[in-house]
This record gives structure tokens, sequence and C-alpha cells, in this order.
């Protein structure tokens, strides 16, 4: 079976601050593919980034920054510097190699107050 | 510009009716899907269609139904038959089968009394 699992269901911080979200996820499949959204008050999901299986390259974009490590099965986001546009409910997601359907976390609702 | 359009954004229903949701796109896509997500919990896939008049079963199709007459629409209707309509309804659609990421319309939250 395929899961998704965002432990952390609310984070609150200050303007400024560094805050990780954390995604552990399960799957038989040895090819496939992690997501992040990002869905701000307005409901819309955004597409972050797409990460497949085989490249467990750490990435970089802007403030954020995604760590995969497939050895614990776990695709982690970090803000730097967080800014109160940065509040929103954040998703990863998992598809399975030969299927187009995500499977979703719970979410994290990240509040960043000024 | 191009996107994803679902209407209304907010939508009331009396308990017993039918209603349709809409969704286009002008993305030229070929893949199109309804999402549910109800609060406090992740998006649950209802259906998908990857080609016109074509479309398969998701997780939860149970109480709704779809059709794909146009490659650029994809509305679904949530039947009386669908225990707990009320929730906020997501439309995606992607390039091609395969292309993995799928990209949003603004949703409609529907409320069913």
């Amino acid at each position: 079976a395929q899961k998704v699992t965002q432990a952390q269901t609310e984070i609150s911080v200050v303007e400024k601050e560094d805050v990780t979200l954390d995604c552990v996820y399960e799957t038989r499949d040895t090819t496939y593919y992690l997501f992040w959204y990002k869905q701000p008050p307005s409901g819309e999901l955004v597409f972050l980034i797409r990460r497949n299986s085989f490249d467990e390259q750490n990435e970089i974009s802007g403030r954020y920054s995604w760590n995969f490590q497939k050895s614990t099965s776990s695709f982690n986001f970090t803000i730097t510097a967080s800014q109160v546009v940065d509040s929103a409910v954040y998703f990863c997601a998992l598809m399975g190699w030969g299927t187009d359907k995500l499977i979703f976390g719970t979410g994290t609702r990240l509040q960043v107050f000024p | 510009d191009g996107g994803i359009t679902q209407s209304p954004k907010y939508l009331f229903r009396k308990e017993g009716q039918n209603v349709t949701l809409s969704c286009e796109q002008n993305l030229n896509h070929d893949a199109m899907y309804w999402y549910r997500q109800d609060p406090g919990q992740g998006l649950r896939l209802i259906y998908y269609s990857q080609i016109v008049n074509d479309f398969q079963k998701g997780d939860i199709a149970e109480g709704y139904s779809v059709s794909r007459e146009k490659k650029e629409s994809f509305p679904l209707t949530v039947t009386s038959a669908q225990k707990n309509p009320t929730a906020f309804y997501l439309c995606a659609s992607s390039p091609r089968q395969g292309y993995h990421e799928q990209y949003f319309g603004p949703g409609t939250r529907l409320t069913v009394t």
C-alpha cells in the first residue's frame, strides 16, 4: 500500500524563522515520484516541486529547499527566512510507477506571524 | 490567460438534489482529475480521465458521475446517492498520461443541507 504521512498538523513561527515540514512516505515501488503542493487560503493548490525516486539530489529554489532521503523514506521541505506570505497548508504527495494517482498526506498548516 | 476554471466558487444545495460542478481548462491538457478535500484531510481522487470519452474511477467514486465529451471540459455530478457531499472539490489537469505534475483549479465549495 502507498501512504504519505505528515505528522505535523500545524506549525506556527515568527517571520524570518526557518521552518521544516516533514513528509514520510511508504511505497513498494522502486520508481516513484514525490511532490509538494502549497494551498493558500484561496484554496487552489500550487505545484512546488517534483522529485523522482532515482534522483536523491537535494534541491534549492530561492528560500525553499527539499531534502530527499530514500534511506528514511522522507522528503522534507524547508523554508528559510519565512515570510507572512508563506502561510498556507502544505501537502506532500506520492505517485507510484505507471499510475497517475496522487496520494496526498493530510497536510501541514503553516502560520507565519509578523 | 491559460488555466483551469471551476464554477461556481460556492454552491449550496438541498439534500436529495443532484448537482453538477464545472471544470474547464484551456491548457490543451489530455488528462483531467477530480479530487475531494474534507477539513483537516488530504485530497482524495474521485474520477480521472486520460482521454476524451474515457474515464476511470478513483478511490471514492461512489455517489459521483462524470463525463468527458470534450477535451476542455470534465464536469462532475454529485448525486443524491453520495452520503456526505459537503466538501471542497478540486479539479486538476495534466498535459498527458504519465506527465506526473497536475495543475489545479481554484475549487468549488459545496454545501448540502
